[in-house]
């Protein structure tokens, strides 16, 4: 029972450069997001998708590209890596955003820009 | 906008206490509110999902309690144990696909 898995669970980029961060779930889940978590700022909403082939932008999308070509899988690329984009990052997931449907979330991957 | 406050933002207690986590919400049109449990360095651990329509949920030793009509819920946990040591984080969800989390409360359970 794998639930929401992200890879990697570490990472370390220079400025200037690009990746992505993996994020898939095997629960046939429509809704997934990512968020970042930073001291003192809380968890912010990044990017999210209501289903493959929908995504939308959450309050924080700059810097941040996604795709959902697949019920699974919602990687998160980072186009040109900044210090600012130093956190935290989660990705959660639920059958549907509404209603009585909790959200699960991933163990994280934590970014560091130098 | 949504705003969501939880208060204390970090509470020490000996094991064995029953306690009290406080969350508060701004906009009480919200359909649901969950709590969260996430241990340091590790992912969030959803520990119970509360619908609007309902006034509390219950799972072991915790239970959640919800007044939408003044902003609130409760995490209600029984006889703390250190393992209980994490922080814990209430959210709701919003209109736009967000869910507004609290800054949580750091809760530290001693021996």
């Amino acid at each position: 029972n794998a639930g929401v898995t992200q890879t990697p669970k570490f990472q370390v980029l220079k400025t200037g450069q690009s990746m992505t961060l993996q994020c898939a779930q095997d629960m046939n889940h429509e809704y997934m997001s990512w968020y970042r978590q930073d001291p003192g700022m809380g968890l912010r909403l990044i990017h999210y998708s209501v289903g493959a082939g929908i995504t939308d932008q959450g309050e924080v999308p700059n810097g941040y590209n996604v795709s959902r070509s697949t019920t699974e899988d919602f990687p998160l690329r980072l186009l040109s890596a900044a210090p600012s984009q130093t956190s935290v990052y989660f990705c959660a997931s639920s059958y549907s955003f509404a209603a009585s449907q909790p959200q699960h979330f991933g163990d994280g991957t934590r970014l560091s820009i130098l | 906008k949504q705003e969501v406050t939880q208060i204390p933002a970090a509470l020490s207690v000996p094991e064995g206490e029953n306690l009290v986590l406080n969350c508060s919400f701004t906009d009480s049109a919200i359909y649901n509110l969950q709590w969260f449990r996430q241990d340091p360095g590790k992912g969030l651990t959803s520990l119970l999902l509360i619908q609007s329509s309902q006034r509390e949920q219950t799972s072991g030793r915790l239970n959640a309690s919800l007044d939408k009509s003044s902003g609130r819920s409760t995490l209600y946990i029984a006889a703390s144990q250190p393992g209980d040591s994490a922080t814990y984080l209430c959210a709701v969800p919003g209109s736009n696909y967000k869910l507004t989390f609290g800054k949580g409360t750091l809760l530290t359970v001693n021996p």
